[in-house]
């Protein structure tokens, strides 16, 4: 069972690159979310999904943006790559009870 | 604006001692406070989560103390362990809220 699962693992990128972060869970769960951790900040929300085909913008989406077409899957996108999102990314499913269960993350550096 | 706020920001206890972590909310409309432990390099797991209907939740060596009246709750490890090196995070969410609000994370050091 490998829960849930984020690639890549490590990624650097020049300002104004784009890329996508994937995450994948394999206990179908309805709702996921995507959270970035930096120093001191603790674990601010980016964006969820509470099913496939929804998404909604949590406390930090500017920069951001996410797809849910299939309800394993939650993709995070970054059109235009800037340092300040440098940062450590987390992806999490949710069970009906509200534990969350997270990926390993994914640490982005932008230059 | 954040909603939950945690302290220490670090905190460093020897071997057998209690470690005690604070968080204080703002949201009256809170009904769930987790915490979760976090490792390097890995992702946060539940620890321990309670709802406002009881003062007081443990489970083995991890027991949250909530005060409702203070909009306060605490996460205390008795006999702390080095194994129990990790950062700490609080969290609060309410019924029909889709997402949790984190601390902002205590670094816990237990020195052997």
């Amino acid at each position: 069972n490998a829960g849930v699962t984020q690639t890549p693992k490590f990624r650097v990128l020049k300002t104004g690159q784009s890329m996508t972060l994937l995450c994948a869970q394999d206990m179908n769960h309805e709702y996921m979310y995507w959270y970035r951790q930096d120093p001191g900040m603790g674990l601010r929300l980016i964006h969820y999904s509470v099913g496939e085909g929804t998404t909604a913008k949590g406390e930090v989406p500017d920069g951001y943006n996410v797809s849910r077409l299939k309800k394993q899957n939650f993709l995070l996108g970054l059109e235009s790559a800037a340092p300040s999102q440098t940062s450590v990314y987390f992806c999490a499913s949710r069970t009906g009870a509200g534990e969350l269960f997270f990926g390993e993350g994914s640490r982005l550096t932008v230059l | 604006q954040q909603q939950v706020k945690q302290s220490p920001q670090s905190l460093i206890v020897q071997k057998g001692g209690i470690s005690i972590i604070n968080c204080a909310y703002e949201n009256t409309a809170f009904d769930y406070f987790p915490w979760y432990q976090q490792f390097p390099g890995k992702g946060p797991a539940l620890l321990i989560a309670i709802r406002p209907d009881v003062s007081e939740k443990k489970e083995g060596r991890f027991t949250i103390s909530f005060n409702k009246s203070a909009k306060q709750f605490s996460l205390h490890i008795m006999d702390s362990q080095p194994g129990d090196s990790a950062t700490y995070f609080c969290a609060a969410s309410s019924t029909g809220r889709r997402a949790l609000t984190f601390g902002s994370g205590t670094r816990l050091q237990v020195q052997p």
